[in-house]
Parts: C-alpha cells; sequence; structure tokens
C-alpha cells in the first residue's frame, strides 16, 4: 500500500465554507508537505509542516499533524471558487534523497 | 519568468516510437526529479538527480532513460513506447540541504500513445 492516502478523494463546498482534507501516511517522517494541482498544470507547494510541529498556519490555510496517529489535516478557510483544485500531501521520510511519496489527492471543488 | 520549464507540453506518438521530454530550471537547484502521474491523478517518483548524479531511482522499466548534462537540465528519453506510458509527466526541483524541501514542479508533458 501507499504512503499518503487523502480523505475524501472528492468534496464539494460553497464559496465562503471551511474545506478540510486529511491524509495519512505509512511510516515515519520527516515532514509532511501539501500540494495544489490546477487542472492541466502542475502542482503548487502550499506549505509544509515538520515532524516535530503539531500545527501550522499560512493566511488562509491551516494544517496539523498527528505523528501518533500518522495523519495530517489540511484546512482552507473562507473558501473562494479559485481555491477549485486537486490538494495532495506528500510525505518525506527523511534521508539523503528527499523522496516525497504523494497521495492521490483530493479534488476540491469550490462553486460560487 | 519561467522557473521549472518542460518541452513538449504534448507529446503524440505510436506504440514502438523513442521519444524525449526535455526540462529545465532555471531556479540554481541542485536537484531534479521526474514523476509520472497517471490517468487517476496518483504522482510517482520515477528518478531524481542530485549534480548530475542517480540519486533516485525507482522502479522503471529501463526503457526510460534519464539524462542530466547539467544541474539546470534533467531531460528523460523513452524507448519503445507502449501504451501504458500514456500519462503526464512531470519535472520538478528542489535545493537540497537547506532545511527545506520544496520542490517546484514544471507545468507537465501529457504523452499520448496511440
Amino acid at each position: 500500500s501507499q504512503q499518503g492516502e487523502e480523505d475524501p478523494q472528492a468534496l464539494s463546498i460553497q464559496e465562503g465554507e471551511n474545506a478540510t482534507m486529511n491524509c495519512s501516511y505509512k511510516t515515519s517522517i520527516n515532514n509532511l508537505q501539501w500540494y495544489r494541482q490546477n487542472s492541466g498544470r502542475g502542482l503548487v507547494h502550499l506549505i509544509l509542516i515538520r515532524s516535530n510541529e503539531r500545527e501550522k498556519h499560512s493566511g488562509r490555510l491551516r494544517v496539523t499533524l498527528d505523528t501518533s496517529k500518522k495523519s495530517s489535516s489540511l484546512l482552507i478557510t473562507a473558501s473562494r471558487a479559485a481555491d477549485t483544485a486537486s490538494y495532495f500531501c506528500a510525505s518525506n521520510s527523511g534521508g539523503s534523497n528527499y523522496k516525497l511519496t504523494f497521495g492521490k489527492g483530493t479534488l476540491l471543488t469550490v462553486n460560487p | 519568468d519561467t522557473a521549472v520549464s518542460q518541452t513538449p507540453k504534448y507529446l503524440v506518438t505510436q506504440m514502438g516510437n523513442d521519444k524525449s521530454i526535455k526540462c529545465e530550471q532555471n531556479l540554481g537547484h541542485d536537484t531534479m526529479y521526474w514523476y509520472k502521474q497517471d490517468s487517476k491523478k496518483f504522482l510517482k517518483i520515477m528518478f531524481s538527480y542530485n549534480n548530475k548524479e542517480l540519486i533516485i531511482n525507482e522502479t522503471v522499466p529501463n526503457r526510460f532513460s534519464p539524462k542530466s548534462p547539467d544541474k539546470a537540465h534533467l531531460n528523460l528519453h523513452i524507448n519503445s513506447l507502449e501504451l501504458g506510458d500514456s500519462a503526464v509527466y512531470f519535472c520538478a526541483s528542489s535545493q537540497l540541504g537547506q532545511g527545506t524541501d520544496t520542490q517546484y514542479f514544471g507545468p507537465g508533458t501529457r504523452l499520448t500513445v496511440l
């Protein structure tokens, strides 16, 4: 089985609502990252949380990390139509190669 | 100013052909990656080069051969293309050893094998 399983696979909300996406991973990590992918585009880094951190904020984004449960969540507050995209978590297990293992992603649709 | 660029953006070819995808980054990073994203959007690392040396080589058919002529370029050559190679291929780069391993992705190359 793979690292980084996102939940839910798809989420549809109204503009202004909050969106919460969850991610689980299998092995111990150095850090966990969240990326956004707009349709037909490359991935864009959103936020990184290290294994010794529990919560991190960046603008309307809030990420939590629970290493005991091997899970993370991404909260987008006051969502906008422009937030419509796929969101991926990616775990980094450390070591010298900085390999990222991506989950399958959550497709978020924000309806105007 | 494009940070990570890939060419071509679209590639349609017949089974059995050989094709190359090129990637260039102008961020001064020392590490570059190739990922494959399948039709279900699952993104999987294929290769990684650090300072022109291969550091990650996942279980990828040897029909795929990466080449890094310098730190700013990482090309992907695919021999004897198969239907299952159809996917979107993403190049990415990062700078190791700076306490962060944020990766910067190119726009992707959509490969369709007929």
